[in-house]
């Protein structure tokens, strides 16, 4: 089983619905918890960023973190057909050498 | 700020022949580089973790004297793939963190794509 668990999507949604990626856990070292955005043929950009439980939000993106259930989740609000790429989340232990963990992403297609 | 570039974006060679890509933090400086690469459709693949003056780290089945990392500096880490053949064809992605002031944070280059004929 892998270390973290993604919803593999394709996701498919008209602009302007509120959209909802997750991934679960099972390390409970994780404290750092890491949203990218991959668009096509280009490196994942960092788009939001949780250290340990609570909530984050930034524009029309709020990142959730559940450290009792191992549950992270990235919220879009009134999605765009820019916001149409790979959403890849990322874990970190709290160690010097912690190096990150990824999910294998969730492909988000916004139709207009 | 944290931004990284890689250089070359993408490159077609011979097989036989070795690449050397690099990856440069423009604005802060990277005591650890991360490599991966990505095929298509595929998640991300850490090949190798290299902190700033000592050997890299590779990860299980990455075979390191085929993708000789090297980061002399602070600011600049490269990946030569030596005698690459048809099956090193793949989406090349290096990431850097500054641990002081970034954490466990990794920002991303825009990636090389290699072509091996």
């Amino acid at each position: 089983q892998k270390e973290v668990e993604q919803d593999p999507g394709p996701l498919s949604v008209p602009e302007g619905a509120i959209v909802s990626l997750n991934c679960t856990y099972s390390n409970s070292a994780f404290q750092y918890f890491m949203w990218y955005r991959q668009y096509s043929r280009k490196g994942p950009e960092l788009l939001m960023y949780t250290y340990s439980s609570g909530n984050k939000e930034d524009g029309r993106f709020t990142a959730q973190v559940d450290k009792s259930s191992k549950y992270i989740s990235l919220f879009i609000r009134d999605s765009q057909p820019s916001d149409s790429a790979t959403y890849l989340c990322a874990m970190t232990p709290d160690t010097n050498a912690g190096k990150s963990t990824f999910g294998d992403g969730t492909t988000l297609t916004v139709k207009p | 700020g944290a931004v990284v570039s890689q250089h070359p974006s993408w490159v077609i060679c011979k097989s036989g022949t070795s690449v050397k890509i690099e990856c440069r933090s423009l604005d802060f400086q990277a005591t650890t580089m991360f490599w991966y690469r990505q095929f298509p459709k595929q998640s991300l693949m850490l090949m190798a973790t290299s902190n700033e003056g000592s050997k890299a780290t590779y990860e299980q089945g990455v075979e390191k004297d085929k993708f000789l990392i090297n980061h002399a500096s602070l600011t600049l880490s490269t990946l030569t793939v030596t005698s690459a053949h048809p099956e090193d064809s793949s989406f090349y992605i290096c990431s850097a963190r500054d641990l002081e002031t970034q954490r466990n944070m990794q920002y991303f280059g825009p990636g090389t794509r290699l072509t091996v004929l």
